[in-house]
């Protein structure tokens, strides 16, 4: 069974930083491409950024480029997305995405909250 | 910036054929996904590349596309296809999500 567990959201002031971890298990990891999607409350989804399988193409939209770095380690099945500089708006739940073909898998997600 | 359109609501009532559209200029090289999204869960991927079904979807889902716009159908809906429905597409290295469509199935 595929497994993708979101880890390191919480509480944080406008400002701050926060690491994301997403630790994958049941798949080839390093066979799929990993992204990030957030959800604010009440609102749909969006696409954050997206990692390639070797870890060379790293994409982001535009409202989160220069303070989110997303990384992988294939050798340790994990995910991570690095966020500085944090908003108001930046809160959502976040989720991890694993997706290959018609192979598509998401975790369960971690709310981050950015509140002063 | 890319966008993707998709209406804000449809209604159908049980066993009614429930369509939902999503337009964009992006929406040319057979590479949308959609994605159903019931309250509190994860998505859950239906269709991708426009119009193939992942396994263990039912067949009552189907996509379609011409031009710009792609088309996500349910025949014959049913009360637990209630949920919200989101066109997930690629420009280039950026993704792109519609802004997602409430189905109501009552």
């Amino acid at each position: 069974e595929v497994q993708l567990v979101e880890s390191g959201g919480g509480l944080v002031q406008p400002g701050g930083s926060l690491r994301l971890s997403c630790a994958a298990s049941g798949l080839t990891f390093s066979t799929y491409w990993m992204t990030w999607v957030r959800q604010a409350p009440e609102k749909g989804l969006e696409w954050v950024a997206n990692i390639n399988e070797e870890g060379s193409g790293k994409y982001y939209v535009d409202s989160v480029k220069g303070r989110f770095t997303i990384s992988r380690d294939n050798a340790k099945n994990s995910l991570g997305l690095q966020m500085h500089s944090l908003r108001v708006e930046d809160t959502a739940v976040y989720y991890c995405r694993a997706s290959t073909g018609d192979l598509d898998f998401w975790g369960q997600g971690t709310l981050v909250t950015v509140s002063s | 910036s890319y966008e993707l359109t998709q209406p804000s609501a449809v209604s159908v009532s049980p066993g009614q054929t429930a369509r939902i559209t999503c337009s964009g200029d992006i929406l040319t090289k057979k590479n949308t996904r959609w994605f159903q999204q019931k309250p509190g869960q994860a998505p859950v991927l239906v269709i991708y590349k426009d119009s193939e079904r992942p396994s263990g979807i039912p067949e009552r889902f189907s996509g379609s596309s011409s031009g710009t716009t792609v088309t996500l159908t349910i025949s014959g809906a049913q009360v637990e296809d209630e949920a919200d429905y989101y066109c997930y597409s690629a420009a280039g290295n950026n993704r792109v999500f519609g802004g997602g469509t409430k189905l109501t199935v009552l």
